[in-house]
């Protein structure tokens, strides 16, 4: 069964530096979909980026990119210049892109506090 | 278009009662996701809907759990006979079935508290 890990339960960042967050994720598959996920507090979840496992350019979004390690099954976000916006919980998430009912597996998230 | 919406955002109820809880999608989705999320946990996936059908359910819906979408836009969730065991955010997310994957967008939950 695959399993996505986040073990950082909390972060904090000064406003405008920047943060990384780990995951780690297992699967036997070769062709799959993982997403970091924000949950801000009080309100609805959206994707940040999602990166293809068989692509091997890292994904960017703005001032989000991602490192992903297919070997190493490792899979991080990276947050630039850190705005107090982005505090919230954040999620690392699997899709198998064989499965055609594209159900996410989740980790158990890390919650990020920006200080300002 | 507003998004995903869910209702109701909060929901208490005492343990044996029955409830539901009603996801409407972005309207030109054709598949409906429900998920649980408690407290310090990710969403763990429960069932989904492609248009009317339930094509997948996890094993964590027990039978007291029943999901419909009876003519491919809202779903209902219901739960008979709560347990405490029950309390979490139900999640939907909605998205449209193409190539690859399609990006889920999740509504705000419904939070429900089992006393």
């Amino acid at each position: 069964a695959q399993t996505v890990t986040q073990s950082q339960p909390e972060m904090s960042v000064q406003e405008a530096e920047t943060v990384t967050l780990s995951c780690t994720y297992d699967t036997s598959e070769s062709d799959y979909y993982l997403f970091w996920y924000k949950q801000p507090p009080s309100r609805q979840m959206i994707l940040v980026i999602r990166q293809e496992a068989y692509k091997q350019q890292n994904a960017t979004e703005n001032r989000f990119s991602v490192n992903f390690q297919k070997a190493a099954k490792s899979f991080s976000l990276k947050i630039s210049d850190s705005q107090l916006g982005d505090a919230a919980m954040y999620f690392c998430a699997y899709s198998n892109l064989l499965n055609r009912d594209d159900k996410i597996i989740f980790g158990k998230g890390t919650r990020l506090h920006i200080l300002p | 278009d507003t998004g995903v919406s869910q209702d109701p955002r909060h929901k208490i109820t005492k343990r044996g009662q029955n409830v539901t809880f009603r996801c409407d999608p972005i309207s030109e989705h054709n598949r409906l996701y429900w998920y649980r999320q408690t407290l310090g946990q990710g969403p763990e996936f429960l069932t989904y809907f492609q248009n009317e059908a339930q094509l997948e359910k996890s094993r964590l819906l027990s039978d007291r759990f029943s999901a419909e979408r009876p003519k491919g836009s809202f779903s209902t969730l219901e739960i008979q006979r709560t347990e405490q065991g029950d309390s979490a955010m139900y999640l939907c997310a909605s998205s449209s079935a193409g190539m690859g994957q399609e990006t889920q967008y999740f509504g705000p939950g419904t939070r429900l508290l089992v006393l």
